[in-house]
């Protein structure tokens, strides 16, 4: 049972939009803590994708955004592409300590 | 190339002890906290635990399920964080990920993960 919240699968046509919700609580998200999101492609490590709610790291296509409000936060993916076909994760602090959604498989149809 | 990678991974039997290894290369070690995540088979993510710069004191803190048997130490003299995990349970059997903890300018999200190391607990 994990402390956030995801969808466990969305899927979405080549070149829709998609979005992957995470939600949290009053002691979480609702806390005030960043939220970050990661992307697992198939057979490999986690990549961060979103850091601080909304910021992209350097090389991350700005199809991908992420946004935050209240106990909840939502990872946006515009433009799908094939290669976006993967399992994604957001995280939280919870008492200053990681917490982590479930994670979301994103399939492109 | 700013790197993690781990070793030490590897089948072992129920309550025996394993310690893996997390070398690091292109950043300089000592100034990040570095945590360590597991993932067993078709599982997400968990944490595991993280120790804190010598900056900020070097102390560690550890998920609910490993505490008390798995410790996190660092030699920053050598680029390396440990994993030691004692009294292993077969629900320990995951992929191990190593990661570094990004500091306030990527607001503290883990911005570098290893290729991860395999531990199989099993008899």
């Amino acid at each position: 049972q994990s402390v956030l919240t995801q969808p466990p699968s969305v899927s979405g046509a080549p070149g829709q939009r998609v979005t992957i919700s995470c939600t949290g609580s009053s002691s979480n998200i609702g806390a005030g803590y960043d939220v970050h999101w990661y992307q697992q492609l198939p057979g490999t490590a986690p990549k961060l994708l979103i850091y601080g709610n909304s910021n992209r790291p350097s090389g991350v296509p700005d199809r991908f955004s992420g946004s935050k409000s209240g106990t909840s936060a939502s990872l946006a993916i515009t433009g799908l592409q094939a290669e976006d076909e993967a399992d994604y994760y957001c995280q939280s602090y919870d008492s200053s300590l990681s917490v982590f959604g479930g994670g979301t498989k994103l399939t492109v149809l | 190339e700013v790197q993690l990678v781990e070793s030490g991974g590897g089948l072992v039997q129920p309550g025996r002890s394993l310690r893996l290894s997390c070398t690091a290369s292109g950043f300089t070690f000592g100034d990040y906290a570095m945590s360590w995540f597991r993932q067993a088979p078709g599982k997400g993510l968990e944490w595991v635990g993280f120790i804190r710069s010598k900056a900020y004191g070097g102390t560690t803190e550890y998920a609910a399920s490993v505490k008390g048997r798995f410790t996190i130490s660092r030699d920053d003299s050598k680029s390396i964080a440990y994993l030691q995990m004692n009294s292993l349970k077969t629900e320990d059997t995951a992929v191990y990920y190593c990661t570094r903890e990004g500091g306030v300018i990527k607001n503290d999200a883990f911005d570098i993960w290893g290729q991860g190391t395999m531990v199989t607990v099993s008899s």
